[in-house]
C-alpha cells in the first residue's frame, strides 16, 4: 500500500519556465514533508520541507506548498534551469511511533530542455 | 568537511555470500538509516539506529543485519538470506530521532554476480 504517491514518473519543461511536480498522501498522521533532489548513481540531497502547521515554504526558486484537506503537497521550481535535470522524489514523516521514519515516493523525473 | 561517506561505490557479491556495506558520518549525528533503491520504486527502509548499541528493524529488514558500536559508524551486512540483494544502497543519518530531515551518504551499488 503506497502512502506517498508520485503519479508523474515524468516531467518535460523548457528552461526558465515553472516545473510543478505533484505528490499525495494517504496517512493523516503524517505532519512533515520534505523534497530531496537525486542524480544517477548518487545520494538524494535535501532540497526544501513543510511542516503541517504551515500551507507554503519557500526557499530562493523553490517552493513547496501543502493542502492538508486534499493530502496533497507541489514543489515548484521557477525558473527552471538544465542544472535541475534530476529525480525528485518526496517524502513523509510522523507515522507513528518515537522514531521520524521517512516514506517515500517513488520518485518523479524531471528534465529541464535548453 | 562534514558528510557522510559509503563505501565501496560498487560492490560484487557472489551466491551464497554474506558482504558488507561501510557507512561512516564526522556530523556527531546520533541517528543513522539504511534504505535500498530499486528501479522505479522509492527508497524503502531497511534498519535504522537511534543511539549506539541500538537498531530497529525497518521495512524490509529480512536478509540484513546492521550493527551500531560507535556513533560515526552504521555497516549494513548483506546475508546469504537476502535473496534479491541486487540493489542501491542508501546510508543517512540525522542529528537525533526527533529530526525529520535526513541527510545521505553517496550511495553502494551491490551486483550479484
Amino acid at each position: 500500500d503506497q502512502q506517498v504517491k508520485q503519479n508523474s514518473p515524468s516531467l518535460s519543461v523548457q528552461e526558465g519556465r515553472i516545473s510543478i511536480l505533484n505528490c499525495d498522501y494517504t496517512n493523516s498522521m503524517f505532519d512533515y514533508f520534505l523534497w530531496y533532489k537525486k542524480y544517477p548513481a548518487e545520494g538524494p540531497t535535501f532540497l526544501i520541507s513543510i511542516s503541517s502547521i504551515k500551507d507554503k515554504n519557500e526557499d530562493g526558486r523553490f517552493t513547496v506548498f501543502l493542502n492538508k484537506s486534499a493530502k496533497h503537497l507541489s514543489l515548484h521550481i521557477v525558473p527552471s534551469q538544465p542544472g535541475d535535470s534530476a529525480v525528485y522524489f518526496c517524502a513523509a514523516s510522523g507515522y507513528g511511533g518515537a522514531t521520524n521514519k521517512l516514506i517515500f515516493g517513488t520518485g518523479t523525473l524531471l528534465a529541464v530542455q535548453p | 568537511d562534514g558528510g557522510i561517506t559509503q563505501s565501496p561505490k560498487y560492490l560484487f557479491r557472489k551466491e551464497g555470500q554474506n558482504v558488507t556495506l561501510s557507512c561512516e558520518q564526522n556530523l556527531n549525528h546520533d541517528a543513522m538509516y539504511w534504505y535500498r533503491q530499486d528501479p522505479g520504486q522509492g527508497l524503502r527502509l531497511i534498519y535504522y539506529s537511534q543511539i549506539v548499541n541500538d537498531f530497529q528493524k525497518g521495512d524490509i529488514a529480512e536478509g540484513y543485519s546492521v550493527s551500531r558500536e560507535k556513533k560515526e559508524s552504521f555497516p549494513l551486512t548483506v546475508t546469504s538470506a537476502q535473496k534479491n540483494p541486487t540493489a542501491f544502497y542508501l546510508c543517512a543519518s540525522s542529528p537525533s530521532q526527533a529530526e525529520e530531515t535526513q541527510y545521505f551518504g553517496p550511495g553502494t551499488r551491490l551486483l550479484v554476480l
